[in-house]
């Protein structure tokens, strides 16, 4: 079982939809998550990220954490055709004896999004 | 401002060649990241520096060498270039050596070997 998993794509939507892009991840002593864009060629940038159970705001960007179910997600509302792009979930695991992190991320394979006028 | 920046962004190499792909950061970034990215397999750790003077393997360090040459500067280098070795590199820099996420990265290279 991959550590991160993402929901498999491609996801199309809508001009003006919401998007809904999903993450799974295995280690149950994962601090933080994270959703990076990455446009098509172009490296990855970091949109969101969520500490805590819940919910997060940021524009038309939400992102969710359930730490009970190992599970976030982005919600995108009024999507734009700029929204177009591979999403990439990201969580910080513990790598190596100790478990320290060191901001050391374990990525999705990602899902590519389109949206359409 | 030029951020993370790598070179080359495109390279060639036959199977079994050498080369090294270097990195530079102008943040002051305490903490420096090497990723390949193949298709439907996100972004893989190959190596990390969390400080100066430190490095350490990540998911897949084989084939791979790193060197921390300053604060600035994280190369890696493959000493025989294999087919499986094929993909976009990304250098990344993160300002703690703690908790955090936010990676900045480089344009990444390219590299295909033969």
């Amino acid at each position: 079982q991959k550590e991160v998993e993402q929901n498999s794509g491609p996801l199309s939507v809508p001009e003006g939809a919401i998007a809904s892009l999903n993450c799974t991840y295995s280690d149950r002593g994962s601090q933080s998550f994270f959703w990076y864009r990455q446009y098509s060629g172009k490296s990855p940038e970091l949109i969101m990220f969520i500490y805590s159970n819940g919910d997060k705001e940021d524009g038309r960007f939400t992102a969710q954490l359930n730490k009970a179910s190992q599970y976030v997600s982005l919600l995108i509302r009024d999507s734009q055709p700029s929204d177009s792009a591979t999403y990439l979930c990201a969580v910080n695991a513990p790598w190596g004896a100790g478990g320290t992190s060191y901001g050391k991320l374990t990525f999705g394979q990602g899902t590519i999004l389109t949206v359409h006028p | 401002n030029a951020g993370v920046t790598q070179t080359p962004k495109f390279q060639v190499l036959k199977t079994g060649q050498s080369m090294t792909l270097q990195c530079a950061q102008d943040m002051n970034h305490n903490s420096m990241y090497w990723y390949r990215q193949d298709p439907g397999m996100g972004l893989r750790l190959i190596y990390y520096s969390a400080s100066e003077g430190t490095t350490d393997k990540g998911e897949v360090p084989n084939g791979y060498n790193v060197s921390r040459l300053n604060k600035r500067e994280f190369s890696l280098r493959l000493e025989s270039a294999a087919p499986s070795q094929t993909s976009v590199y990304f250098c990344a820099s993160s300002e703690r050596a703690d908790d955090t996420g936010e990676l900045f990265f480089g344009e990444g290279s390219r590299l295909t070997v033969l």
